[in-house]
């Protein structure tokens, strides 16, 4: 079966970094994707990681670790409008199996 | 920016009536997909095609079908509605022929059933 866990909720304050990690476990794996969901909105993609390490866009970083079934979403200089859930998916038989997401809280 | 349309965005109904969510898309993408996500949950995966009159169920048990006619439209019909089918409806659409593959998401239909 498919399991894909990701830490439900995470807090931290503007200007921080937050790590979110998920971990898989599914029958075959074409790759790992990171989308944001806003509240009420669709979600939108962040990264895509196919090979082992550390895939860096601006602000986010992805990182792969396929031994392990790990891959970790960075946000670095947090801002409030980083208030949002964090989706990690994982492309498997190329359909995109999701987590339940990380709800990520930006204080002041 | 993607061009993926979903109507409606928000519909009220009686138990019992028949409903269709919309869903077309401008990108000639060849895959769709139905998603079903409840509150602070999971997407879950309902429907997909890889093109025109293909469909097949995804790995959640739906009452729901779908068809695929054209490439640029992607319908879900609820024969008879119930309150156990509440939830959000998101569209979604990927070009095989890029190197990630990713999903472009429609802004979602949400279903709530009286």
């Amino acid at each position: 079966g498919q399991n894909i866990d990701q830490p439900t909720e995470m807090t931290a304050t503007e200007g921080a970094i937050v790590q979110i990690n998920c971990t898989y476990q599914t029958s075959g794996f074409n790759g790992l994707f990171w989308y944001q969901q806003h509240a009420g909105e669709a979600p939108t993609f962040l990264s895509y990681n196919v090979l082992d390490g550390l895939e860096e866009k601006g602000r986010f970083s992805s990182f792969l670790s396929r031994s392990k079934g790990y891959s970790y979403l960075l946000l670095k200089e947090l801002q409030m409008k980083d208030s949002a859930s964090y989706l990690c998916a994982v492309n498997s038989w190329g359909k995109l199996q999701f987590g339940a997401g990380t709800q990520v809280v930006v204080t002041p | 920016e993607a061009d993926i349309y979903q109507t409606p965005r928000y519909l009220v109904i009686g138990t019992g009536k028949k409903i269709t969510l919309e869903c077309s898309q401008t990108m000639g993408h060849d895959k769709m997909y139905w998603y079903q996500q409840d509150p602070g949950m999971e997407l879950h995966l309902i429907h997909y095609s890889y093109g025109v009159n293909s469909t097949e169920k995804g790995d959640l048990s739906s009452e729901s079908t779908v068809s695929r006619i054209r490439t640029e439209h992607f319908p879900l019909t609820l024969e008879s509605a119930r309150p156990s089918h509440t939830s959000q409806y998101l569209c979604a659409s990927s070009d095989p022929r890029t190197s990630t593959g990713e999903l472009f998401f429609g802004e979602g239909s949400r279903l709530t059933v009286l």
